[in-house]
C-alpha cells in the first residue's frame, strides 16, 4: 500500500483510441505528478499540479492531456498515441515543492 | 544540464553480504537526496533520504552517505537478503526550480543465494 493508487495497472490501446489513466493519493499532499518511465532511461517529468493548478509542463505532446479536479485526484487523458509512447506511467505526490515524492505502482501502457 | 548518474548498471552480491550502490550528481547546489527501490512490475518505493546538512543517515539495515565535496551519494544495505533484489536509483532535488527532481537510471541489485 503506497498511499498513491493508480488504475488501470495495465492498458493496451490502439493508436486511434482514447483512454485515461487515473491516480488517487491518500496522503493529504498538495502536489501531484505524472512521470514517464522507459527502459534504461531516467524518470521523465511530464506534468506537475499544485493545489489543482498546473505548475509544470515539460514539453509533452498534446496527445497527453492532464486533468486535476482536486488535490487528491489526477488523470492523464490519452489520445492518438504512438507506439513509442509505450512505457510505465507513474503518478506521484508530495507535500509542497520540496517534499519527498511518493509514487504509485504505475500504469503499464502498450500502444499497438 | 543537471544530471544524476549511477556507477554500475548491475551489482551482484552474495546473500548476507553488504551491498553498496553509488550515485553521482552534477549540481553542487542540490540539497535533498532520496534513494528509491523499484521491484519488477512495481512503482518506486521510498527507502531513505538525506539533506545536505548531513553526511550520514541510517535506517533499518540501510545507510545513506553523502559526500558533498565530490558530489557523491551511496546507499549501503547490510546483510543483503533475497528480498532486496530490485533496481535502486537516487534522486536529487534540482535547486534550479521547485517540484523538479533529477533521477538516476538505476542499479539492478542481484542477490545470489
Amino acid at each position: 500500500e503506497t498511499g498513491v493508487t493508480q488504475t488501470p495497472r495495465h492498458l493496451v490501446m490502439g493508436m486511434t483510441n482514447k483512454k485515461s489513466l487515473k491516480c488517487e493519493q491518500h496522503l493529504g499532499h498538495n502536489a501531484m505528478y505524472w512521470y514517464k518511465q522507459s527502459a534504461k532511461k531516467p524518470l521523465e517529468l511530464m506534468f506537475v499540479y499544485s493545489l489543482e493548478e498546473r505548475v509544470e509542463n515539460n514539453s509533452v505532446p498534446s496527445r497527453f492531456s492532464p486533468e486535476c479536479p482536486n488535490s487528491s485526484h489526477l488523470f492523464l487523458h490519452l489520445h492518438t498515441l504512438q507506439p513509442e509512447d509505450s512505457a510505465l506511467y507513474l503518478c506521484a505526490s508530495s507535500q509542497d515543492s520540496q517534499g519527498t515524492i511518493y509514487f504509485g505502482e504505475g500504469s503499464w501502457l502498450t500502444v499497438v | 544540464g543537471e544530471s544524476v548518474g549511477l556507477h554500475l548498471p548491475t551489482l551482484s552480491v552474495q546473500e548476507g553480504d553488504n551491498s553498496i550502490i553509488n550515485c553521482a550528481y552534477s549540481n553542487s547546489a542540490s540539497d535533498y537526496f532520496i534513494w528509491y527501490k523499484q521491484e519488477s512490475g512495481k512503482g518506486p518505493q521510498f527507502i531513505i533520504d538525506i539533506r545536505s546538512n548531513m553526511d550520514k543517515r541510517q535506517g533499518q539495515r540501510v545507510t545513506v552517505l553523502l559526500n558533498k565535496t565530490v558530489k557523491h551519494l551511496s546507499l549501503q544495505i547490510a546483510a543483503t537478503q533475497p528480498g532486496d533484489s530490485a533496481v535502486y536509483f537516487c534522486a536529487a532535488l534540482a535547486p534550479s526550480g521547485t517540484y523538479k527532481y533529477i533521477f538516476g537510471t538505476g542499479t539492478r541489485l542481484k542477490v545470489l543465494a
